[in-house]
């Protein structure tokens, strides 16, 4: 089945560690997303990618970095310049038509040690 | 820029009464918008959208929507609530403008079916 798959589903961070969150999709997507997610905060984006070895900053870009070298998969990294890591995760994808819904994954929690 | 407004983070009613969940829009050209559902610690799963056309549009489980232009609103209604409706609800907002075809989401209403 056509999907995105997000792993693991539950991280944990010590200090001043850098960590990565796996996102892939195989439904040929060419857009990808990151957002992060807090209580009574709604989702905000971290970071997206229209196509392969090119990606924009979101709103809260900072602390965090991502890489497109594949098309199947957009992974980010929470570094240790990020103070306040703790949240839920969710990556997206789409096709590049802007009336076309976002998919999301699973989603991994973060949670700081 | 575009942004989303959710009025109520919290909404409950009785199984079986009507549920409204209200979203208000603001953008400067033409927008799409999209309700979407979210169940504990999963992601979001698309419930309807509206992009041209009919100003009313049904998605699944019985939830439809009204674009209302004139009211920048977009408000999510279901006739009769089920248990299975607890879940956490986000409206979203995007154009064929800008870049990135970027999503903005509100700030979400949880829902709460009391039997």
């Amino acid at each position: 089945d056509g999907g995105i798959t997000q792993s693991p589903k539950y991280l944990f961070r010590k200090e001043g560690q850098n960590v990565t969150l796996s996102c892939e999709q195989n439904l040929n997507h060419d857009a990808m997303y990151w957002y992060r997610q807090d209580p009574g905060q709604g989702l905000r984006l971290i970071y997206y990618s229209q196509i392969v070895n090119d990606f924009q900053k979101g709103d809260i870009a900072e602390g965090y970095s991502v890489s497109r070298e594949k098309k199947e998969s957009f992974p980010l990294t929470v570094t240790s310049a990020q103070k306040n890591p703790t949240a839920f995760y969710l990556c997206a994808s789409k096709v590049a038509v802007a009336n076309e819904k976002l998919f999301f994954g699973s989603g991994t929690q973060l949670s700081v040690l | 820029a575009q942004s989303v407004t959710q009025l109520g983070s919290h909404v409950s009613v009785s199984e079986g009464a009507l549920v409204l969940l209200r979203c208000n829009y603001s953008s400067s050209v033409p927008p799409y918008l999209f309700w979407y559902v979210q169940y504990p610690n999963q992601g979001l799963q698309l419930l309807l959208k509206y992009t041209t056309g009919a100003t009313l549009v049904k998605g699944i489980n019985g939830f439809e929507a009204e674009f209302k232009k004139s009211e920048t609103s977009f408000h999510l209604t279901k006739p009769s609530a089920h248990m299975s409706d607890a879940a956490e609800y986000f409206c979203a907002v995007t154009t064929a403008w800008g870049t990135g075809n970027q999503f903005y989401f509100g700030t979400g209403t949880s829902l709460t079916v009391i039997p």
